[in-house]
């Protein structure tokens, strides 16, 4: 089992639905939690960065973790083409160290 | 601008190659990352440096060599002995290594194709 799962999509909405990504973690000890986005043919960047359980806000976007389920979601609002990109959900592996575990990333489409 | 540069963006090489991507930060990061990205596997880490003139081994560090004789700058190269080198190589780096500190900051990748 890998430690951190994706489906890798791709996703495509309408222009104005709310996307919801999602990811689930397979170590509890996991508490730090994050979502990039990465456009095509370009590094990732960070969008979201939570600490343990909870719902954090940012403009359109929101990320929730849910320790007990072991569940990470990301949800944009009021999707827009300029959403459309690979995102990838990542946590840092344990341990002493800020080691990040990736997931495979889901690709999303959103349509005009 | 502070960020990090990778350079090439694309390079071309013959098999039995070496070949050495650039990676310099003007962001005073402590610690620096080379990931591999292939499709349906997301980012898998080949070396990190938490500190000058010293780094580690990640997950898929075999046929990859790396160095850290300054602190902006981790070059990798591929080496011949790597057997699949054709990727999208991200290098990053965060300002330090402890817990809470998993902020990466990405370049724009070099994509490498061995002919």
């Amino acid at each position: 089992q890998k430690e951190v799962e994706q489906d890798p999509g791709p996703l495509s909405v309408p222009e104005g639905a709310i996307v919801s990504l999602n990811c689930t973690y397979s170590n509890s000890a996991f508490q730090y939690f994050m979502w990039y986005r990465q456009y095509s043919r370009k590094g990732p960047e960070l969008l979201m960065y939570t600490y343990s359980s909870g719902n954090k806000e940012d403009g359109r976007f929101t990320a929730q973790v849910d320790k007990s389920s072991k569940y990470i979601s990301l949800f944009i609002r009021d999707s827009q083409p300029s959403d459309s990109a690979t995102y990838l959900c990542a946590t840092e592996g344990g341990g002493a160290t800020n080691k990040l575990i990736f997931g495979t990333g889901t690709l999303l489409a959103v349509q005009p | 601008d502070g960020g990090i540069t990778q350079s090439p963006k694309y390079l071309f090489r013959k098999e039995g190659q070496n070949v050495t991507l650039s990676c310099e930060q003007n962001l005073n990061h402590d610690a620096m990352y080379w990931y591999r990205q292939d499709p349906g596997q997301g980012l898998r880490l080949i070396y990190y440096s938490q500190i000058v003139n010293d780094f580690q081994k990640g997950d898929i560090a075999e046929g990859y060599s790396v160095s850290r004789e300054k602190k902006e700058s981790f070059p990798l190269t591929v080496t011949s002995a790597q057997k699949n080198p054709t990727a999208f190589y991200l290098c990053a780096s965060s300002i330090g290594t402890g817990l809470g500190t998993g902020e990466l900051f990405f370049g724009e990748g070099s994509r490498l194709t061995v002919l």
